[in-house]
């Protein structure tokens, strides 16, 4: 059975950095790209960033470019979100997700707060 | 970055009755290269994570249930939900695939009436 389990969510201060952490397991972690989504409260999906088998390919939404970085560790099954210069608008859920270009299994997702 | 636009933003539907929920993007989505849609559609329920239903547009994934299906080519796609059932009530969402930033319509949510 695939699982993604999503970890490192808390209460951020508004320019403060956090790392997200997923843990895969279930799936042969090193043959799929994986990507972030996130879901601010009561609002809709917002596609983050995604990265590819290796880790030499990112692709980021605008609003994060400069800012969030995506990585990998295949050795360990955990991809990974530095979040930098946070934002209150950056309040969300975080999902981890497997792709597959699309997204075809989900974490339950970790709660980042930005508030000061 | 493509945009994409789902209309209605709620629908009410009896049981038993079809639902239908359209999406149009602002690129087509339609690869020359392999003549798929690069387009997605989800189910969430609340406090759960989103659920893939369809893949290039009208493919479904394995264990959703044949009353859903989805159509469409280009810019306009479709959600088709048959016989509406209560397990159905959630908000549902498209997503372009073709390029990055992967990107969502803003979710139609399905009430029963």
């Amino acid at each position: 059975e695939v699982q993604l389990v999503e970890s490192g969510g808390g209460l951020v201060q508004p320019g403060g950095s956090l790392r997200l952490s997923c843990v895969a397991s279930g799936f042969t972690f090193e043959n799929y790209w994986m990507s972030w989504v996130r879901q601010a409260p009561g609002k809709g999906l917002e596609w983050v960033a995604n990265i590819n088998k290796d880790g030499s390919a990112k692709y980021y939404v605008g609003s994060v470019k400069g800012r969030f970085t995506i990585s990998r560790d295949n050795a360990k099954n955990s991809v990974y979100l530095q979040m930098n210069s946070l934002r209150v608008e950056d309040t969300a859920i975080y999902y981890c997700a497997r792709s597959q270009w699309p997204e075809d299994k989900w974490g339950q997702g970790t709660l980042l707060t930005v508030s000061s | 970055d493509i945009v994409m636009t789902q209309s209605p933003d709620s629908l009410t539907v009896s049981l038993g009755e079809r639902a239908t929920i359209n999406c149009k993007s602002s690129q087509n989505l339609l690869s020359s290269s392999d003549n798929k849609n690069y387009l997605a559609w989800y189910q969430q329920k609340p406090g759960q994570p989103p659920r893939l239903l369809i893949r290039w547009a009208s493919t479904r994934e394995s264990g959703v249930p044949d009353r859903l299906s989805g159509s469409g080519s280009g810019t306009d796609f479709t959600l088709t939900i048959n016989s509406l059932q209560a397990e159905d009530v959630a908000v549902y969402y498209c997503q372009q695939f073709y390029s990055a930033p992967l990107t969502f319509g803003q979710g139609t949510k399905v009430e029963i009436k």
